[in-house]
């Protein structure tokens, strides 16, 4: 079975600032996916980012970008120049490439760009 | 093209009684799950369906829950009777499925429900 752990329940930072959030997890997998997704009050989750395990090169889009360190089973968010609009949960998520490609979360880092 | 529909987006019962939540998932989607996020985790994975047929069911609670998708498109959840722990955020969500290019699965916007 997969585990994910967010070990930062909480964050804050100054608007234009960069953070970065840590997520590490467990599989026994050889291939699969990870994800990044934000969930605002309206609870709609909405994908940030995705890094498919086999790929060395780490995942950008636009302000957000990965450190993906297969080895240790690490995979932190980096939001550059924060916005106002990036204050949400964030959820690590582990997805399987095999069978049933379910998704395992981890326990949620709430983010909030201070003005 | 329309995203993941889920209604009601809010529902208060009380224990005992029994609720059903339903989903319409994005035109084409093979895969449909249904999440159970409680205040303040991360989504936990009820059930998952491949068209019609149950791939994932581990985690449901049968003596309470069920779910179906009878044709393969949309899907409804029920809970009878309900608990108090039951109070939570039900998220569907669905993907194109295992044969189809890997890509994300997209959520809808989540029935709360609260169990008084």
């Amino acid at each position: 079975a997969q585990t994910v752990t967010q070990s930062q329940p909480e964050m804050s930072v100054q608007e234009a600032e960069t953070v970065t959030l840590s997520c590490t997890y467990d599989t026994s997998e050889s291939n699969y996916y990870l994800f990044w997704y934000k969930q605002p009050p309206s609870r709609q989750m909405i994908l940030v980012i995705r890094q498919e395990a086999y790929k060395q090169q780490n995942a950008t889009e636009n302000r957000f970008s990965v450190n993906f360190q297969k080895a240790a089973k690490s995979f932190s968010l980096k939001i550059s120049d924060s916005q106002l609009g990036d204050t949400a949960m964030y959820f690590c998520a582990h997805g399987s490439n095999f069978g049933n490609e379910k998704l395992t979360f981890g326990t949620g880092t709430r983010l909030t760009i201070i003005p | 093209e329309a995203g993941v529909a889920q209604s009601p987006r809010y529902k208060i019962i009380e224990k005992r009684q029994s609720v059903a939540f339903w989903c319409n998932p994005i035109s084409g989607h093979a895969t449909l799950y249904w999440y159970q996020q409680i205040l303040g985790q991360g989504p936990k994975l009820l059930i998952q369906f491949q068209n019609n047929g149950v791939v994932d069911d581990s985690q449901l609670p049968k003596d309470r829950f069920s779910a179906e998708r009878l044709k393969g498109v949309d899907s409804t959840l029920k809970i009878q009777p309900a608990k108090l722990e039951d109070s939570a955020v039900y998220l569907c969500a669905s993907s194109p499925g295992a044969n189809r290019r890997k890509t994300e699965a997209f959520f809808g916007q989540g029935t709360r429900l609260t169990v008084v």
